[in-house]
């Protein structure tokens, strides 16, 4: 069963605008990972937070997690096109290579 | 780094044929291998977990006999739809983990199209 959910499912954006997903899940965790996703193909990983963690960055991507509200949020900063894409959160419910729940999915369109 | 190839990228074929799909960690060794599948404009729903060496670990609800899964070395896993019907035609994605504390590693996926 689906364990994230992530809002908005959809959002359009213009080029160097910031872009704000959120994901809510519903059991304990070990960590949160944020996916992308171009059009048919598979995922790239983008960035892993652990349950001890609040905040973490890499790049233009900001993600954070409460723990206390089970949510966490993914902020895109100064957008491109290329950002284009689905964005998926997924929770891991422990350390030791498990398999991902994921979300159902942001799709983020960013127009030059 | 942490190359994972899927084969192949896209197949069709007739109703009651058997489909093989290809994994492979190019990069690094994978313990665990997961196949997951992703219907149009929806998420991804994991299907199996398998383990080098040892028998996958199915979800509910999917047929073990239907998708049968190996792993029989660190860096390959192979997913096999047998007798295939139209309603397997969907898009399958394999994923592959180093181990404890690390990423999973996506394949780009295959669509499959079951005539």
């Amino acid at each position: 069963s689906q364990q994230g959910e992530e809002d908005p499912q959809a959002l359009s954006i213009q080029e160097g605008e910031n872009a704000t997903m959120n994901c809510s899940y519903k059991t304990s965790i070990n960590n949160l990972q944020w996916y992308r996703q171009n059009s048919g193909r598979g995922l790239v990983h983008l960035i892993l937070i652990r349950s001890n963690e609040r905040e973490k960055h890499s790049g233009r991507l900001r993600v954070t997690l409460d723990t206390s509200k089970k949510s966490s949020s993914l902020l895109i900063t100064a957008s491109r096109a290329a950002d284009t894409a689905s964005y998926f959160c997924a929770t891991g419910l422990n350390q030791a290579g498990t398999a991902l729940i994921f979300g159902k999915g942001t799709t983020l369109s960013v127009s030059s | 780094g942490a190359v994972v190839s899927q084969h192949p990228s896209w197949v069709i074929c007739k109703s009651g044929t058997s489909v093989k799909i290809e994994c492979r960690s190019l990069d690094f060794q994978a313990t665990t291998m997961f196949w997951y599948r992703q219907f149009p404009k929806q998420s991804l729903m994991l299907m199996a977990t398998s383990n080098e060496g040892s028998k996958a670990t199915y979800e509910q609800g999917v047929e073990k006999d239907k998708f049968l899964i190996n792993h029989a070395s660190l860096t390959l896993s192979t997913l096999t739809v047998t007798s295939a019907h139209p309603e397997d035609s969907s898009f399958y994605i394999c994923s592959a983990s180093a181990g404890k504390g690390q990423p999973q590693h996506f394949g780009d996926g295959t669509r499959l199209s079951i005539l």
